[in-house]
Parts: structure tokens; sequence; C-alpha cells
């Protein structure tokens, strides 16, 4: 079965350490995306991808990166982590209509 | 700008008792509304799609509605095993999609 897979899982760091989050996806889907959810605030968009090369920023995407240099992953890079960057991080995939398809999450603990 | 707000925060219900999660949205030109289901620890799973105003969807005990300007998951005789965190998001006219904060509901055997 076709499905999106997140690593790490969970991952604990210190401030200002480069850490990158890795979503693989195998639905051949061109559109892929990262949010990140917190308490109080619903998913929010930080990166997403409509293609190979393609990258734009979503609404919360200072400090974050990403790069697309194949159909299938998306990795998340955070430069420099930062404490308010303690969140759990969702990669999702879609066709070009019809539903977003969630990973099962990166939780993120930045001390 | 966009918004989705969805209520209420949490809810619980004694299993059988029936009741509806509401999700209200700002969004003009709406290009679907979506329900998800999330379980702790686990990434949000697909429920169903609405794309204009009057259509209905169901699954098992759930059932999808769609107005102008709100959406409502009707929860019909619950078991425990529905206990979990139903998100909505609306996909927008510029191609994004918005979420709200999700309803937490308790189904108390």
């Amino acid at each position: 079965d076709a499905e999106i897979t997140q690593s790490p899982r969970h991952k604990i760091t210190e401030t200002g350490r480069q850490v990158t989050l890795a979503c693989h996806q195998t639905w051949n889907h061109n559109n892929m995306f990262w949010y990140r959810q917190d308490l109080g605030h619903g998913l929010r968009l930080i990166h997403y991808s409509y293609g190979v090369q393609d990258t734009n920023k979503g609404e919360v995407s200072d400090g974050y990166s990403v790069s697309r240099s194949n159909t299938e992953d998306l990795p998340l890079t955070l430069e420099s982590a930062a404490s308010s960057q303690t969140s759990v991080y969702f990669c999702a995939s879609r066709e070009n209509t019809g539903e977003l398809f969630f990973g099962e999450g990166s939780r993120l603990t930045v001390l | 700008e966009d918004q989705v707000t969805q209520s209420p925060e949490a809810l619980r219900l004694q299993e059988g008792e029936s009741s509806s999660l509401n999700c209200s949205y700002t969004v003009s030109g709406l290009r679907g509304l979506f329900w998800y289901r999330q379980d702790p620890g686990k990434g949000p799973e697909f429920l169903f799609t609405l794309y204009s105003a009057g259509e209905e969807k169901e699954k098992e005990r759930l059932k999808a509605t769609l107005t102008k300007k709100e959406s409502f998951l009707h929860i019909t005789a619950p078991k425990p095993e529905d206990s979990a965190t139903y998100l909505c998001a609306v996909h927008s006219p510029g191609n994004q999609f918005y979420f709200g904060t999700g309803t937490s509901l308790t189904v108390i055997p």
C-alpha cells in the first residue's frame, strides 16, 4: 500500500543546532506540505511544494527551509533550532484534487 | 482573513448519546470542506469531503453536512472507540488548506 512516512518520530535537540525532518511518500503525489501543530492552534502551514524543484513559503516559514529534488521526498530543515520550534510536525501529500494524506508526525523538542 | 472555527473545544458524551460538532468558516469561494479524525500521537485521518451547500456524507455513526457558512459532524449513538479529536479544514480559492483547532470528543462507556 502507498504511504507517507516521517522520520524521526521523536527528536530532542539543543538550541542553535540544525535539524532535518524527513518525509517520504510512495503515492507519486506532486503536492507535498509541511505543517506544525501546537495546542491552541490549528495545523499551520510551514512550506509546500507543487513538484520537483518547486518550493513555497507558508504561513509560518521563518526559520525553516525545504528542498524538493525528487517526487517522493520533502525534507524540512530547521537551520538553527529555537525553543519556539518545539512542536509536532506533520508532512502531507495530495494529488491535484482531493484530500490531504498525512504522515504520523515528528515530535521535536528544542531545549 | 480566512478563518475556520470549531466548537465546542471539548465534548464528553455518554455511550449512545448523540450530538453534533460544528465547523464555521469565512472562506469565500469554498473549494471543499474536509473532516479528519486524529487519535493521540497519530496523524489526521481523512473522513469526508463536502463541496457544496446541502451536501451530506455518511460513514458508520458519522454524518457530515454543509451549509454556506458552516458544517456539522453529527455523531449518532457514539461508542468509546469514537473518542478522538475531530478536525475540519477548508480548501480556499488560493489553493490553501485552513484548519480549525479541533473538537476533542470523549465517549464514556
